[in-house]
């Protein structure tokens, strides 16, 4: 069974403060993904990366920033949290190639005020 | 500028019922379509998917139905049970030799009373 670990589960940030969501897979797939879910807005792509060391910009990533330092890990960074930011944030892994399964962590619910 | 439509937004039926979701894409590139189930507190799941060479893609009770000339698809639900009760996300790819970049609809939040 795939297996995504997602920490924490819930946080809340002050404005301007800096935020850090961490994302473990033992799947050993090499593409994993940073993705945020806001009514009417589904899952929006904010960073992902193709294996260690590597980081792209996803459809939003303003505001954000990835490290992707092991296969097994990719942090979500938001150097200066906004409110807008209020979100809730999956990490998602996959294998090589297209087509291919996506395994959804449970999720980090961020509100910040 | 929303690439995947699903609709409706919410959807309730009766148990036993047929539920039917709808799905439509812009991006004629897009070859591959999963479906993916949430459940609230859960991440999605995969449920089902179908790729553009086929019209049809049945799993017990969930059936996509594939329009590639309207750039349309559907997800059926036979029978629907109270444990069907979750968001539904219907999901586009664009074709990648090393990476699945999937794009998202808004979902559709199905409710089945029983």
């Amino acid at each position: 069974e795939a297996a995504v670990t997602q920490s924490p589960r819930n946080k809340v940030a002050v404005t301007g403060g800096k935020v850090t969501l961490s994302c473990n897979q033992t799947n050993n797939h090499n593409n994993m993904y940073w993705y945020r879910q806001d009514t009417g807005h589904g899952l929006r792509l904010i960073h992902y990366s193709y294996g260690a060391g590597s980081t792209e910009k996803g459809d939003i990533p303003d505001g954000y920033k990835a490290s992707r330092p092991s296969q097994e890990n990719f942090s979500l960074i938001l150097e200066l949290a906004t409110p807008s930011q209020t979100s809730v944030y999956f990490c998602a892994s996959g294998a090589r190639g297209s087509g291919n399964t996506l395994y959804f962590g449970e999720g980090s619910r961020l509100i910040v005020v | 500028q929303q690439q995947v439509r699903q609709s409706p937004q919410s959807l309730t039926v009766w148990e036993g019922e047929t539920a039917i979701l709808n799905c439509s894409y812009e991006d004629s590139t897009f070859n591959y379509f999963p479906w993916y189930q949430q459940f609230p507190g859960e991440g999605p799941a995969l449920l089902i998917s179908i790729r553009s060479v086929s019209d049809k893609k049945e799993d017990g009770r969930f059936t996509i139905f594939f329009n590639k000339r309207e750039k349309k698809l559907s997800l059926h639900i036979t029978d629907s049970q109270p444990g069907d009760s979750a968001t539904y996300f219907c999901a586009a790819s664009i074709a990648s030799s090393s990476f699945s970049k999937l794009v998202f609809g808004q979902g559709t939040s199905l409710s089945v009373v029983p």
